[in-house]
């Protein structure tokens, strides 16, 4: 166990649907991070945020928004689905200081039918 | 733009020594890390390179030089479980860290 908790495990859905993924950072880590991974693709960035406020933006698709609440939990909202939003999400979260990288989730595999 | 660019795939036999190399191009650069992410599973850190040159930790180094834009991570005495793929990651300020597209590495018997 990481630390970081992301739930649902596994998603199906049918295209057109919302869905909301959701991630609890370690304890102590204001970061969290949201990445995409497509099969046999790299980790593409999506969002960051600090301690609720957004701090950082990728090449997240206007279908997909996020927050960070006080408790400092984390929900990705992706909208609209469509098959090629089909992936697995993974939340990160880090420290203030960055040297010891990114505490991964297990990730939510997502599966639009 | 950002670039990062590793081998797709690399082989190597149980016991042996392998070199996995990185080289980047990106507007900004604070660090450089490296993850071992198995297959269907989450990204697991294994290093972070700030600084030019070598940083050795147990079977695993990782090379930097910012100069050439280029890393590399060494595996020494290869185990199956090394089989893996492993990201090459450039923090590039502004808190975002980009992620190469991986390096798939099979370890033979």
């Amino acid at each position: 166990d990481s630390g970081v908790t992301q739930t649902p495990k596994h998603l199906i859905t049918a295209t057109g649907q919302r869905v909301t993924l959701r991630c609890s950072p370690r304890s102590g880590d204001l970061s969290v991070y949201w990445y995409q991974q497509s099969l046999d693709q790299g980790l593409q960035f999506l969002i960051q945020y600090y301690n609720g406020e957004e701090r950082a933006k990728g090449n997240i698709l206007e279908r997909f928004s996020a927050q960070q609440f006080p408790d400092l939990h984390s929900e990705l909202n992706l909208s609209s689905l469509e098959l090629g939003d089909s992936a697995l999400y993974f939340c990160a979260s880090s420290p203030p200081d960055g040297d010891r990288g990114y505490t991964f989730g297990s990730g939510t595999r997502l599966t639009v039918v | 733009g950002q670039n990062i660019d590793q081998p797709t795939e690399m082989t190597a036999t149980e016991g042996a020594i392998v070199q996995i190399n990185c080289t980047y191009q990106t507007s900004g650069f604070n660090g450089l890390f490296w993850y071992q992410q198995h297959a269907g599973e989450a990204p697991t850190f294994l290093s972070y390179n700030v600084l030019d040159g070598l940083e050795e930790k147990g079977r695993f180094s990782s090379f930097l030089s910012r100069s050439k834009g280029y890393s590399y991570l060494l595996l020494k005495e290869l185990q199956m479980k090394d089989s893996a793929s492993y990201l090459c990651a450039v923090d590039t300020g502004g808190f975002k860290t980009i992620f190469g597209a991986g390096t798939r590495l099979f370890v033979k018997a």
